[in-house]
Parts: C-alpha cells; sequence; structure tokens
C-alpha cells in the first residue's frame, strides 16, 4: 500500500517563529488532506490540497503531485497551533477510497 | 446536525464486555469510515461503508469486532468481548462521495477497558 511519511516528527517553537510541516508520498494520489489534531484529541480539517496551493490565514499548503510531496506553512506560530498535524491520502488507484495517515509531526509552541 | 456527531463521548467498561459505539454521519455524506487511534498513535483504518455497496471490513483487527450502517446513514461499530488492547479512540468519519471527496471527522468516542 501507499507510504506516507512525515517529517519532522517533533517540532518546537517559539511563539512568533514560522515553520514548514512535510508529507512525503509513495505512489500518485487523488486526495491529500492536512489535520490538526488539537490537546482534545479532535481532528480539525485544514486543508483538502491533492494539487496546487492554498492559503488560509496563518496557514497555507502546497502539493506538488507529481514529485509526491505536499508542504504545510505555519507563519507566525501562535500556542494555540500546538497539537499534532497529519497527513493524510488516498492512492489514485481504481477503486481506492482509504485515506492512509502519516504519522504526524508534533508541534509545540512555547510562549 | 452540522458535524459528524459519535457517541459516546466516553466509555469505561469491564474486560469482556460488550461495546457499541454510534456515529451519525454529516447529513447527505454517502461515504462513512471507522478508524481507531491507539495512545500516542496513527490513525488505523478500520471498515468502510459507501451507499448501499459492501462494506470493506479489510481493517477490523479481529472477529470480535463488527459495523452496520442502517439506512444509509447511521452507523454503529460493535465490540464484543472487550479486550484491554481494544482501549483506543474510535474515530468515525464521513464524505460526500468517498475516496476523493474530502471527509470530516467526529470528536471520537474513548474506549478504556480495565
Amino acid at each position: 500500500g501507499i507510504q506516507v511519511e512525515q517529517s519532522p516528527p517533533d517540532l518546537i517553537l517559539q511563539e512568533g517563529a514560522n515553520s514548514t510541516l512535510r508529507c512525503n508520498f509513495s505512489d500518485s494520489v487523488n486526495n491529500l488532506q492536512w489535520f490538526h489534531q488539537n490537546p482534545w484529541g479532535q481532528l480539525i480539517n485544514l486543508f483538502y490540497i491533492p494539487s496546487g496551493t492554498k492559503q488560509n490565514g496563518r496557514l497555507s499548503a502546497t502539493t506538488v503531485a507529481t514529485e509526491r510531496y505536499s508542504l504545510l506553512y505555519i507563519s507566525s506560530s501562535q500556542t494555540t497551533d500546538s497539537g499534532v498535524y497529519f497527513c493524510a491520502v488516498v492512492d489514485s488507484g481504481a477503486g481506492s477510497y482509504q485515506l492512509t495517515f502519516g504519522k504526524g509531526t508534533k508541534l509545540s509552541v512555547i510562549p | 446536525g452540522a458535524g459528524v456527531s459519535q457517541s459516546p463521548s466516553n466509555k469505561v467498561t469491564e474486560k469482556g464486555k460488550d461495546v457499541e459505539l454510534r456515529c451519525d454521519p454529516i447529513s447527505g455524506h454517502t461515504a462513512l469510515y471507522w478508524y481507531r487511534q491507539s495512545l500516542g498513535q496513527g490513525l488505523e483504518f478500520l471498515i468502510y461503508f459507501q451507499g448501499n455497496s459492501a462494506p470493506d471490513k479489510s481493517g477490523l483487527p479481529s472477529d470480535r469486532f463488527s459495523a452496520e450502517r442502517t439506512g444509509g446513514s447511521v452507523s454503529t461499530l460493535t465490540i464484543q468481548r472487550t479486550q484491554q488492547e481494544d482501549s483506543a479512540v474510535y474515530l468515525c468519519a464521513s464524505s460526500f462521495t468517498g475516496g476523493t471527496g474530502e471527509l470530516f471527522f467526529g470528536e471520537g468516542s474513548r474506549l478504556t477497558v480495565l
């Protein structure tokens, strides 16, 4: 099955700093999502981005499908950005529908 | 409702008991997924429902696990004769179209087996 690797596994930032999280995947995809899992365990949708670039406030994401990676940018980080960021993909094989998750990047933003 | 609704939010049970977890997907979503997240781990696929098609049960870890979806809407995940290793957060997600569509997750049901 498709492999999803996220880096770095852990990241500590000072409040106000910027960061880039990376997601590499081993096969072509027709669905890629970024989620933020907050300290209460809720998975919050950040981006649905199988290709291209999107921005939402301080967050933006870019997926280069031909090179099999996606990047999540966090600018001017805040303590509320802390949590685990997951990348998840569905490979583009016929009939595929299972969202496969990476192991996540644990972000800690300190004041 | 506006989002995916799961109940109960927390369940503590004794080893050997049966438990039922419920998921009410977003209205109009035809695809429904169950995932499991053990402490400090990633998300593990359990089962997938799409419309009236036969579900994909390939992720269920043992025959103690089963799930059904009635009327193409509400789903129930049942765990029989619970074991301590079943302790986890069980997450339900729904999507308008399945594979290519955006998935939305509920808040999860945290199961603790004593």
